[in-house]
């Protein structure tokens, strides 16, 4: 099955500086990348997500970017604000027909200072 | 009014003690999701379904059993909690698309 790992576990930044988070998956007829933001106490909420006949998406100060060669895709936050502190999850899956489920990676915590 | 609601919120219990954990969703969605959260392990599907009629085994179904009960209703139970399940327990639906919505969890502590 599908395999996704998400670097890094843990990421600290300055309030208006850039947050990157990565993420591999193994499957190659994976087509669908969404990623959550899942804040304290609370349940997941997808953020932003990208199919694979894009490279790159934008929204606001939110971006994900994908290359299917390397099997890999990002999530770029720019202009950090201490509301961007969340644990972010990325995802994977194969939407063939409707029947897919999501595989998730093991998140990262993003902790901005002001 | 939440769309997706668990039930209970915080959950105590012992060895060896059959538990429910449920799911309601006002959003109208076929398709429901049983979610396990530990720390650093992400969020690991239990069990899932396209339908009222359709159970399907995740990743990690043992010791897990579900029930469809309504579009609307989707409960989980441990039937002989063991203290190794004691974790986060997401309930999530989506549509024919790829969104899933989630609820705001169920913890749960086995003693």
């Amino acid at each position: 099955g599908e395999n996704v790992e998400q670097h890094p576990s843990t990421l600290s930044v300055q309030e208006g500086d850039s947050a990157v988070i990565k993420c591999t998956y193994s499957d190659s007829a994976s087509n669908y990348f969404p990623w959550y933001k899942q804040e304290l106490g609370k349940g997941p909420q997808l953020i932003i997500d990208i199919r694979s006949n894009v490279g790159e998406k934008k929204d606001q100060r939110i971006a994900v970017t994908l290359n299917k060669t390397a099997k890999h895709f990002s999530l770029h936050i720019t202009e950090t604000q201490p509301e961007d502190s969340a644990v972010y999850f990325c995802a994977a899956s194969k939407m063939n027909s409707g029947y897919s489920t999501l595989t998730f990676g093991k998140g990262t915590m993003l902790l901005v200072s002001p | 009014d939440a769309d997706v609601t668990q039930t209970p919120r915080n959950r105590i219990t012992k060895t060896g003690k059959r538990i429910m954990l449920e799911c309601s969703q006002t959003k109208g969605h076929d398709r429901m999701y049983w979610y396990r959260q530990d720390p650093g392990l992400g969020l690991r599907l239990i069990y899932y379904s396209f339908d009222v009629k359709d159970i399907n085994k995740g990743e990690i179904s043992d010791g897990y059993s579900v029930s469809r009960q309504a579009q609307a209703k989707f409960s989980l139970s441990l039937e002989s909690a063991i203290p190794n399940q004691t974790a986060l327990y997401f309930c999530a639906t989506s549509d024919w698309g790829e969104t899933q919505y989630f609820g705001p969890g169920t913890r749960l502590l086995v003693l």
